[in-house]
């Protein structure tokens, strides 16, 4: 089946710095993703992307849907303490918005030093 | 803005007993999703429902049973609990037009 990596697996940053991760497939996909999980909590949508090539900023977060369909990244700017948590990359496999599920990648995990 | 709620949020059940979870997609919301995460895992997919009809159906084990009723909710029905399905177990909705799913805070089930 899809599975989707994430790289990396985790990351400590000083405060203010700036984050990139990024998220990999073998298979194309629709949609892109991103989450962010805090401990014992639901995952929370960050972003959404839609088609090849586009880059969509939500606040400090910018992430871009790569033209091959099989990548994405999401960039975090000037990081604050409550940007700590998982970061999930989350995958629509197919056109069928009806019954895929979404397939997630492993997550990235990020601290961040005051 | 209403979300996605999750009932109960813990739960904590004896191996061999049974256990119902129970999810509220957010209004006209019509596809539920159900995941579950183990400790430190990411969220695995386990079924799926589209307008009152199971639409997916990914890792579930043959002991657990989901449905959607009318109103859109959806229990997660888990019989004959074993040690392993201890995790969050997690609900996701969202509108057959839209692909952005949101979920909601879990349910903590720990059998013992």
């Amino acid at each position: 089946g899809q599975q989707l990596n994430q790289s990396p697996q985790s990351m400590f940053i000083q405060e203010g710095e700036d984050v990139s991760m990024n998220c990999t497939s073998s298979s194309i996909f629709n949609t892109w993703l991103w989450y962010k999980q805090d401990p014992g909590e639901g995952p929370v949508l960050l972003i959404a992307l839609y088609k090849a090539g586009e880059l969509t900023s939500n606040g400090r977060l910018t992430a871009q849907f790569g033209i091959t369909r099989k990548d994405s990244f999401l960039n975090i700017s000037a990081s604050i303490p409550s940007d700590v948590g998982i970061y999930f990359c989350a995958g629509q496999p197919t056109d069928n918005p009806y019954g895929q599920n979404f397939v997630f990648g492993p997550g990235t995990r990020l601290s961040v030093l005051p | 803005a209403a979300g996605v709620i999750q009932s109960p949020r813990h739960l904590i059940k004896e191996k061999r007993e049974t256990a119902t979870l129970k999810c509220y997609p957010i209004p006209r919301h019509d596809t539920v999703y159900w995941y579950q995460q183990g400790p430190g895992q990411d969220p695995q997919f386990l079924i799926s429902f589209y307008e009152k009809m199971q639409s997916d159906k990914g890792s579930i084990p043959d002991r657990f049973s989901a449905q959607q009723f009318s109103d859109y909710h959806s229990e997660l029905n888990m019989s004959s609990l074993e040690l392993g399905d201890s995790a969050l177990y997690f609900c996701a909705s969202k509108f057959r037009l839209n692909t952005e799913a949101f979920f909601g805070q879990g349910t903590r089930l720990t059998v013992v």
